[in-house]
């Protein structure tokens, strides 16, 4: 798709194993985070979001985790299936804005 | 589930052509948004609209772009005199509320100019 450039970072994982992907967010004042899932020829889609009061929740096989102190986004994918394959992004918002601030993705393969 | 869709999926122009995309954004949201991809970057923000209205816009977004409701389902983005660097995958999304929410995305037209 057209979100994969030749330089993204690659996590490469077993099918069933945990995943972590990692983001780093650029504006301490950010207060509202969204992980969004991109596969090939799709728009990038919504998985889970994060406001800045909290520092972990959980979805349904996903966990973030924030840690404001070093401006830091987690994305946790437990029992990693083939079908999480794809550019995981990473985007902050300031309240009172309508901007999201994408990271750079990562990409996630997923073996059988 | 609702979701956002755009047409077309790819569009060839020729450089200094004018060029429209099309999105319909999810039924009960209020808020658009158009944003752009250039191959190998990052996903960049263009503009906000709400109420008929811009609300906010990049740097990336000058007078050679401008966005529309033209009816109640229709949202769209117009780029005149394209230029060769307007080449990229365009997404819209739209949210029910403002700031911090979630921001839906189509599937993008890829703009290919010429």
């Amino acid at each position: 798709g057209e979100s994969v450039g030749l330089h993204l970072p690659t996590l490469s994982v077993q099918e069933g194993d945990n995943s972590i992907i990692n983001c780093a967010y650029s504006n301490s004042a950010s207060d509202y985070f969204i992980w969004y899932k991109q596969e090939s020829g799709k728009g990038p889609q919504f998985i889970i979001d994060i406001r800045s009061n909290m520092d972990k929740r959980q979805g349904q096989r996903v966990t973030v985790l924030l840690n404001k102190t070093v401006k830091h986004l987690s994305l946790q994918i437990a029992a990693t299936q083939p079908g999480d394959s794809a550019v995981y992004f990473c985007a902050e918002n300031l309240s009172g804005y309508s901007t999201l601030t994408f990271g750079k993705g990562t990409m996630l393969l997923v073996s059988p | 589930e609702p979701e956002v869709t755009q047409t077309p999926s790819h569009q060839v122009t020729q450089m200094g052509q004018e060029v429209i995309l099309r999105c319909v954004p999810i039924s009960n949201h209020l808020y658009f948004y158009w944003y752009r991809q250039i191959l190998g970057q990052k996903v960049e923000f263009l503009v906000s609209f709400y109420n008929n209205e811009i609300s906010e816009k990049s740097e990336i977004f000058d007078d050679q772009f401008s966005v529309e409701r033209p009816d109640g389902s229709n949202f769209t983005l117009k780029i005149r005199s394209t230029k060769l660097e307007d080449s990229a995958m365009y997404f819209c999304a739209s949210s029910e509320g403002w700031g911090s929410q979630p921001q839906h995305f189509g599937d993008g037209t890829r703009l290919s100019i010429l």
